[in-house]
C-alpha cells in the first residue's frame, strides 16, 4: 500500500522558515518523480514544486521560486520542501504526491498544514 | 485565474449523469496526458481518472474521461450523495514547465 506521510507543518512568523518533509513507503521511491502541492483555505489546488527522480531537476511555480527548494534523498525514501521567507499568503495545506512532470501525480497525502502569521 | 478552465460549480439529481469540463491550451491539455481528481470535503486529493480516460484501481466504472484537442470531460454516471465533492483537472505545462490544475468543480447531487 502506497503511504505518503507529511510532516514539518506549524504556524510560522511572515519571514520565517519551514522545512517540510515526506516519507514515502509501499512503492519505489527512485522510480517516481515527486510533486508538492497546496491549497490555500478554502481555494483550490495549487502546484507547487516539482523533482525528478534523481533530484537533478527541478521546477517551481513563480509564486514560489528563489524562496522554496525541493529535494529528495532516495536512500531514505524522503522528499523535502524548504520553505524560506515565508509570506502570509503561502499558508496553505501543503500535500505531498508521487509522479509529476508529464507523468500522473497519482497518490497524495494527507497534508500537513502551514499557517504564516503573526 | 487557473491555467486549466473548469466551471465552478455543477449539479443533477441523484441516479442522473453529469458532465465536468476542463479547458486549456496546446502546451498543456493539447500535448500531455490529464488527470482527473476528486477531493471530499476535509480530504486529500484522490486520483480518479489519468492517462486522459483510464481509471485507476478501485475507481466504478461509473466514472469516464474523454479528451479532444484542448479540452477535456469528465462524467460521472448513476450519481450519489456521496459523490458530492470538489472535482479538479491536471496536466503539466511544457511551455510553463510546471504543473497546472483547474480551478476546481463543486459537485453537489440534489
Amino acid at each position: 500500500e502506497v503511504q505518503l506521510l507529511e510532516s514539518g507543518g506549524g504556524l510560522v512568523q511572515p519571514g520565517g522558515s519551514l522545512r517540510l518533509s515526506c516519507a514515502a513507503s509501499g512503492f519505489t521511491f527512485s522510480n517516481y518523480a515527486m510533486t508538492w502541492v497546496r491549497q490555500a483555505p478554502g481555494k483550490g489546488l495549487e502546484w507547487v514544486s516539482s523533482i525528478t527522480t534523481s533530484g537533478g531537476n527541478t521546477y517551481y511555480a513563480d509564486s514560489v521560486k528563489g524562496r522554496f527548494t525541493i529535494s529528495r534523498d532516495n536512500s531514505k525514501n524522503t522528499l523535502f520542501l524548504q520553505m524560506n521567507n515565508l509570506r502570509a499568503e503561502d499558508t496553505a495545506i501543503y500535500y505531498c504526491a508521487n509522479g509529476g512532470i508529464v507523468a500522473t501525480v497519482g497518490y497524495w497525502g494527507q497534508g500537513t498544514p502551514v499557517t504564516v502569521s503573526s | 485565474q487557473s491555467v486549466l478552465t473548469q466551471p465552478p460549480s455543477v449539479s443533477a439529481a441523484p441516479g442522473q449523469k453529469v458532465t465536468i469540463s476542463c479547458s486549456g491550451s496546446g502546451s498543456n491539455i493539447g500535448n500531455n496526458y490529464l488527470s482527473w481528481y476528486r477531493q471530499l470535503p476535509g480530504t486529500a486529493p484522490k486520483l480518479l481518472i489519468y492517462e486522459n480516460n483510464k481509471r485507476p484501481s478501485g475507481i466504478p466504472d461509473r466514472f469516464s474521461a474523454s479528451k479532444s484537442g484542448t479540452s477535456a470531460t469528465l462524467g460521472i454516471t448513476g450519481l450519489q450523495t456521496g459523490d458530492e465533492a470538489d472535482y479538479y483537472c491536471g496536466t503539466w505545462d511544457s511551455s510553463l514547465s510546471a504543473g497546472v490544475f483547474g480551478g476546481g468543480t463543486k459537485l453537489t447531487v440534489l
